[in-house]
């Protein structure tokens, strides 16, 4: 069980717009930590795509925007892409115990 | 181009110590800019977050492993490991050293491909 959860899967038609939730607590998100957002493609390493809630990593098109409010954060998809079919992590802090970094469990997006 | 590459054992037995090594090229670990990490995912699972540490030495590592968790720096080549001891089956994963922020819960921007270590007698 992930400190953040996310959908298992979401999916879309292509040129549709596809969101995907992460929500925490008030020991994370809620408590003003940042969160941020990697795409992983089979195989490889995840990449940085929303860092710091809302911010493009360097490279990543217009169609990734990210978002928070209270407990939770978004990724929105806009326009999808075939090549947007992959797997999605938001990632925050906690500030339990001593504190760590958390994930959450991962989105499989569909593109249908 | 900052680029990580992870090598070390890929076969462990259990009750024995996992040990890997992340190279950087292109970068220092002795920037006081940044921190650097461990994340694993087991097979067809998803992020685990081990650790970090730090150009002064500092660690922080993940509650659920720190009993077990050891992560080093190697100034003279340019390099930071991590060390699992008494490692069972759960381990099993695949490793990925990457780079991250100065701050607590700041986001990790370049990674290593990863390399899996699988946990068996």
């Amino acid at each position: 069980q992930s400190v953040l959860t996310q959908p298992p899967s979401v999916s879309g038609a292509p040129g549709q717009k596809v969101t995907i939730s992460c929500t925490g607590s008030s020991s994370n998100i809620g408590a003003g930590y940042d969160v941020h957002w990697y795409q992983q493609l089979p195989g490889t390493a995840p990449k940085l795509l929303i860092y710091d809630n809302d911010i493009r990593a360097a490279g990543v098109p217009a169609r990734f925007a990210g978002s928070k409010s209270g407990t939770s954060a978004s990724l929105a998809i806009t326009g999808l892409r075939a090549e947007d079919e992959t797997d999605y992590y938001c990632q925050s802090y906690d500030n339990r115990l001593s504190g760590y970094v958390v994930f959450g469990g991962g989105t499989k997006v569909t593109v249908l | 181009q900052l680029q990580l590459q992870e090598s070390g054992s890929g076969l462990v037995k259990p009750s024995q110590t996992l040990s890997l090594t992340c190279v950087v090229s292109g970068g220092s670990v002795d920037s006081g800019s940044y921190s650097w990490g461990w994340i694993r995912q087991p097979p067809g699972k998803g992020l685990e977050w081990i650790g970090y540490i730090y150009q002064t030495g500092t660690t922080h590592y993940n509650p659920s492993l720190r009993t077990r968790v050891t992560i080093s720096i190697g100034r003279s080549r340019n390099q930071f490991s991590l060390k699992l001891a008494s490692v069972t089956a759960a381990d099993t994963a695949v490793y990925f050293c990457a780079r991250g922020g100065v701050r607590r819960g700041g986001d990790f921007d370049y990674w290593g491909r990863g390399t899996l270590v699988t946990v068996a007698s």
